[in-house]
């Protein structure tokens, strides 16, 4: 069965940078993309970015430009995203979902990440 | 890009029918029957329930059907039951080779 296993919940200090995972398993890696969509509390779902595992294609929504990266490891089935320079408001549940015709079939469980001085 | 305009909240009885609608612009929505609906109980991930505007994925419930008119989509839920009470979102495609969200809508089974 389809799996994404993400990394566990972070926190850091304002101007800092973290780097999440995101595990897949139970079907080709390089058969589909994958998004990474945050969540802040309370607040409604926000696309970030999409990486083709296969190619290593890359598209940024606008408001990520030059802070975030995403990056994969096809020997370990794997995906990362990289954001810099955190405020406050990147506080926010992040998830990697799997692409399936233009939607996201399957969803990590989400990291937490808490940016607070 | 913005984000696409979904109403911020619905309401119905059980067994009747809602719409929630989707609108955005012709860059997105109106170009490209890439618009996918997800349905978010409160603390889980999303599930998706349409993708390409009307296609169920495999065990979605056939109560949950999608369409699109012009720059706007709709997400209709007939015979409501008290689990379909939850967050909805609709996301598109754009034509920047991104996707972007609507704002969510609460529905809530009266």
């Amino acid at each position: 069965q389809v799996q994404l296993v993400q990394s566990g919940a972070e926190v850091r200090k304002p101007g800092a940078s973290v780097k999440l995972s995101c595990k897949a398993s139970g079907y080709t890696f390089t058969s589909n993309h994958m998004h990474w969509v945050r969540q802040a509390p309370g607040q409604g779902l926000e696309w970030m970015g999409i990486i083709k595992p296969s190619d290593n294609y890359i598209s940024y929504a606008q408001k990520f430009q030059g802070r975030v990266t995403m990056t994969r490891d096809t020997s370990t089935s794997t995906v990362y995203m990289e954001l810099t320079s955190l405020r406050s408001e990147d506080t926010a549940v992040y998830y990697c979902a799997r692409d399936f015709n233009w939607g996201c079939d399957y969803w990590g469980q989400g990291t937490l990440v808490t940016v607070s001085s | 890009q913005s984000a696409l305009t979904q109403p911020a909240s619905v309401s119905g009885s059980p067994g009747q029918s809602i719409t929630i609608s989707c609108t955005g612009t012709s860059s997105d929505v109106g170009g490209y029957n890439y618009v996918s609906w997800y349905q978010q109980h409160p603390g889980k991930a999303p599930k998706l329930m349409i993708y390409e505007v009307s296609n169920r994925p495999s065990g979605v419930s056939n109560r949950f059907s999608g369409s699109k008119s012009g720059n706007t989509a709709s997400l209709t839920i007939s015979g409501l039951q008290a689990e379909d009470e939850a967050d909805y979102y609709c996301n598109s495609y754009t034509r920047s080779t991104t996707w972007v969200f609507g704002g969510g809508t609460k529905l809530t089974v009266l």
